[in-house]
């Protein structure tokens, strides 16, 4: 069974510009979060998606949305992207609602903004 | 708001030896998961274990294990005969509301 896909895996954009992000889940999962890595924040939870629903929001602007697809795959957006953006940003899918079923985490993609 | 403190930056110890890496945590709720994620160079997230809190029994997943302390809010691991692959960033996270809320992490060097 393949893992949870995320590409690209590297990124390099200027202020200014926008990025999308994508992440596959692994086939039958149907929950997929976003989470933001930074040396300075560690590990923030951007959204939840659920059945192509958000269901939970982090604490960022409104530069950053995602959406789901009908075959769970999942895309985050930033737009005017910010220095302060570059980071790592990890998707992880489930089986059903919620964490307490065992996430699996891609490899993340590494955007760096200069 | 719930939060999770890991109080080691940074371990290091020798091959074939037992560490134990701390986490506390904070939440009003009465029932929640907990797990350690371990995270390697390749920065792929690997969930390590997980333990459920209305189950008092602490969880066991081969050399790694945790000491839950309810009531004391604490969620430590155990890593017994420590092996050179090991090595990686430890976090401890908290589950609420469909989200993971995260530690800052544990930087674990095993040393041959």
């Amino acid at each position: 069974k393949a893992g949870v896909t995320q590409t690209p895996r590297y990124l390099i954009k200027t202020r200014g510009q926008q990025v999308t992000l994508s992440c596959s889940p692994i086939s039958g999962h149907r929950s997929v979060s976003w989470y933001q890595q930074t040396p300075g924040q560690g590990l923030q939870f951007l959204f939840e998606y659920f059945s192509e629903t958000q269901r939970n929001k982090g604490n960022f602007p409104g530069r950053f949305s995602g959406r789901q697809f009908s075959n769970s795959r999942s895309e985050m957006n930033v737009s005017t992207l910010e220095l302060g953006d570059s980071a790592l940003y990890l998707c992880a899918s489930s089986l059903e609602a919620g964490v307490n079923t065992e996430a699996f985490f891609g490899q993340g993609t590494r955007l760096t903004v200069v | 708001a719930q939060t999770v403190t890991q109080s080691q930056p940074e371990m290091s110890v020798q091959e074939a030896e037992t560490v134990t890496l701390s986490c506390t945590y904070d939440t009003s709720e009465s029932n929640y998961y907990l797990f350690w994620y371990k995270q390697p160079p390749s920065r792929q997230m690997i969930l390590v274990i997980r333990q459920e809190a209305y189950k008092q029994q602490n969880a066991t997943e081969n050399r790694f294990s945790v000491n839950f302390q309810k009531a004391a809010k604490s969620f430590s691991l155990k890593i017994s005969d420590s092996q050179l692959g090991d090595t990686a960033m430890y976090f401890c996270a908290y589950d609420s509301n469909y989200q993971l809320i995260w530690g800052a992490g544990t930087k674990l060097i095993i040393k041959p």
